[in-house]
C-alpha cells in the first residue's frame, strides 16, 4: 500500500533562515505530488505541485520554491523565510488526473 | 468569487441526527468531487469521492452531486460525537489551467453534541 512521509513535524524558525522540508511518497510510481500550505483559520491553498521529476508548476508568486530530485520525493525551500511562511504545510500525492489527493501528516511552521 | 464556496458554519447538531454540508463551485467543466475530514491540528483525510449525478452511499456518509446545479453535498448519518471536526469540499478542475488541480473550499465545521 501507499504511503506518505513527512517531515518536520513541527519547525520553529526565525524570520530570515533558511528552510527545507521533505516529502517522500512509497508503494507508488510516478505520482503527482503537490505542496499545500494552510494559514490558520483559512483554507487550503495550493503552492506548487509536480507531475514528474524535475517538472515544477507554481500556482503562487512567493518566496517559496519546490524541487523533485527523485520520483518520489518533493521538497519545499525557502532560502529568507518571512512572518507571512507561518502556517501548516501538507505535502500530497495521487495518481493519475482525477483521482483524489492523499495527505501526509504535515509540518507546522511557525516563523518567528 | 470563490471557485469552491461552503459555509463556514459552526454547525451544530446532535448525536444521532443527520448532518447536511453543502458545496457550490464555479468551474462547470468540474468532474471529480471529494470530501475531507480535517480533525484540529491533523490534516485532510478522504472520506468520499464522487464523480457522477446522483447518490453515492459509503456506511454511515451519502455524497450527492448535481452538476446541473454545481452543487455538492454530504450527508452523516446517525452523528457520533467522533464525527465532530471540519468537512473540506474540493473540486478538480478540468479545464485549461485547472486541469487535474484540487481546489477547496473554506469548509465546515461541524459539532456533534452528546
Amino acid at each position: 500500500s501507499q504511503t506518505i512521509h513527512q517531515w518536520p513535524a513541527t519547525l520553529v524558525q526565525p524570520v530570515g533562515s533558511p528552510l527545507s522540508l521533505e516529502c517522500t511518497v512509497e508503494g507508488t510510481s510516478n505520482p503527482n505530488l503537490y505542496w499545500y500550505r494552510q494559514a490558520a483559520g483559512r483554507g487550503l491553498q495550493l503552492l506548487f505541485y509536480s507531475v514528474g521529476i524535475g517538472q515544477i508548476s507554481s500556482e503562487v508568486p512567493q518566496n517559496l520554491s519546490a524541487s523533485r530530485p527523485q520520483d518520489r520525493q518533493f521538497i519545499l525551500s525557502s532560502k529568507k523565510l518571512l512572518l507571512s511562511d507561518s502556517g501548516f504545510y501538507l505535502c500530497a500525492w495521487s495518481v493519475g488526473q482525477e483521482a483524489p489527493l492523499h495527505f501526509g501528516n504535515g509540518t507546522r511552521l511557525t516563523v518567528t | 468569487q470563490k471557485e469552491v464556496e461552503q459555509n463556514s458554519g459552526p454547525l451544530s447538531v446532535p448525536e444521532g441526527a443527520i448532518a447536511s454540508l453543502n458545496c457550490t463551485y464555479s468551474d462547470r467543466g468540474s468532474q471529480s468531487f471529494f470530501w475531507y475530514r480535517q480533525y484540529s491540528g491533523k490534516s485532510p483525510e478522504l472520506i468520499m469521492s464522487i464523480y457522477s449525478n446522483g447518490d453515492k452511499e459509503d456506511g454511515r456518509f451519502t455524497a450527492q452531486l448535481n452538476k446541473a446545479s454545481q452543487y455538492v453535498s454530504l450527508l452523516i448519518r446517525d452523528s457520533q460525537p467522533s464525527d465532530s471536526a471540519t468537512y473540506l469540499c474540493a473540486v478538480q478542475g478540468r479545464g485549461g489551467t485547472s486541469y487535474g488541480k484540487l481546489t477547496f473550499g473554506q469548509g465546515t465545521i461541524l459539532t456533534v453534541h452528546p
